[in-house]
C-alpha cells in the first residue's frame, strides 16, 4: 500500500532532550516536507527537500533540523526542544514539483513537550 | 510571501444544501491548488487538485474552480451530508519565480458542520 509513515505517532518529552520524528514514503517520490499545526495558526511548512541531499527552509524552521540522505526517508529533529513546539506534526511526500503533483501526507505525530 | 484565506472560518448548513467554500491566495505564480479535508484530531485526506492551467476539476459530489489571475478557488460541494462535517483546507504550491517557490501554503481552513 501507498502511504507515507510517521513514528512515534504520540511523544511526550522535556525541555530539552533531543528527539527524531521518522517519515518514511514507499512511492519514490522525490518531494518531501514537515508541517505543523496549531490551533489559530493553521498548518505551518517547517522544512522541504526537493530530492536527496538536498532541503529548504520553510516558513517557521527556527527550532528544527531535517535530513534526506535516502530518498524514502525525511526525519524532523528537534536538538533541544522546547515547550513551544509543542504541535500536531505531519509529513508529506509527492512526486515532485509541478502541476500534477499531488501532496499525501503522513498520520501526524502530536508532541507535547514539558 | 504567500498569502492564503479561506472564508468562512465556520459554516453550518442543514443536510441536503449545495454549499461553496471560498480560498484566495495572493501570488498567481502557482504549480497547483489542492483541496483538502480534515476529520478532529486526524490528517489530512486529499479531495481535489487543481492544476495552475485548469479551470475546475471534479469528483462525486465536489467540484472545485480555479482563477488563478485573481488568486481565487472555490470548492463546491453538492447535496450536503452529515459525514461531510470537517475542516476543508486549500493549499498552494508556489512556482519558480514566485515568492514562494517550492514551497506549500495552507489557509486557515473551513469548518463546516451538516446537521441532520
Amino acid at each position: 500500500e501507498a502511504q507515507v509513515t510517521q513514528n512515534p505517532r504520540y511523544l511526550i518529552t522535556v525541555t530539552g532532550k533531543k528527539l527524531t520524528v521518522t517519515c518514511s514514503q514507499n512511492m519514490n517520490h522525490e518531494y518531501m516536507s514537515w508541517y505543523r499545526q496549531d490551533p489559530g495558526l493553521g498548518l505551518r511548512q517547517i522544512y522541504y527537500s526537493m530530492n536527496v541531499e538536498v532541503t529548504d527552509k520553510g516558513d517557521v524552521p527556527e527550532g528544527y533540523k531535517v535530513s534526506r540522505k535516502e530518498k524514502r526517508n525525511f526525519p524532523l529533529i528537534l536538538e533541544s526542544p522546547s515547550p513551544n513546539q509543542t504541535s500536531l506534526y505531519f509529513c508529506a511526500s509527492s512526486p515532485g514539483l509541478g502541476s500534477y503533483n499531488e501532496q499525501f501526507f503522513g498520520p501526524g505525530t502530536r508532541l507535547t513537550v514539558l | 510571501k504567500q498569502e492564503v484565506t479561506q472564508i468562512p472560518a465556520a459554516l453550518s448548513v442543514p443536510e441536503g444544501e449545495n454549499l461553496v467554500l471560498n480560498c484566495s491566495f495572493t501570488d498567481s505564480a502557482i504549480y497547483n491548488l489542492q483541496w483538502f479535508r480534515q476529520d478532529p484530531g486526524k490528517g489530512l485526506t486529499s479531495l481535489l487538485l487543481i492544476q495552475s492551467s485548469q479551470r475546475e476539476q471534479t469528483s462525486g459530489r465536489l467540484n472545485a474552480s480555479l482563477d488563478k489571475s485573481s488568486g481565487r478557488s472555490t470548492l463546491y460541494i453538492a447535496a450536503s451530508q452529515p459525514g461531510d462535517s470537517a475542516t476543508y483546507l486549500c493549499a498552494v504550491t508556489g512556482f519558480a519565480g514566485g515568492t514562494s517557490y517550492g514551497k506549500l501554503t495552507f489557509g486557515q481552513g473551513t469548518i463546516l458542520t451538516v446537521h441532520p
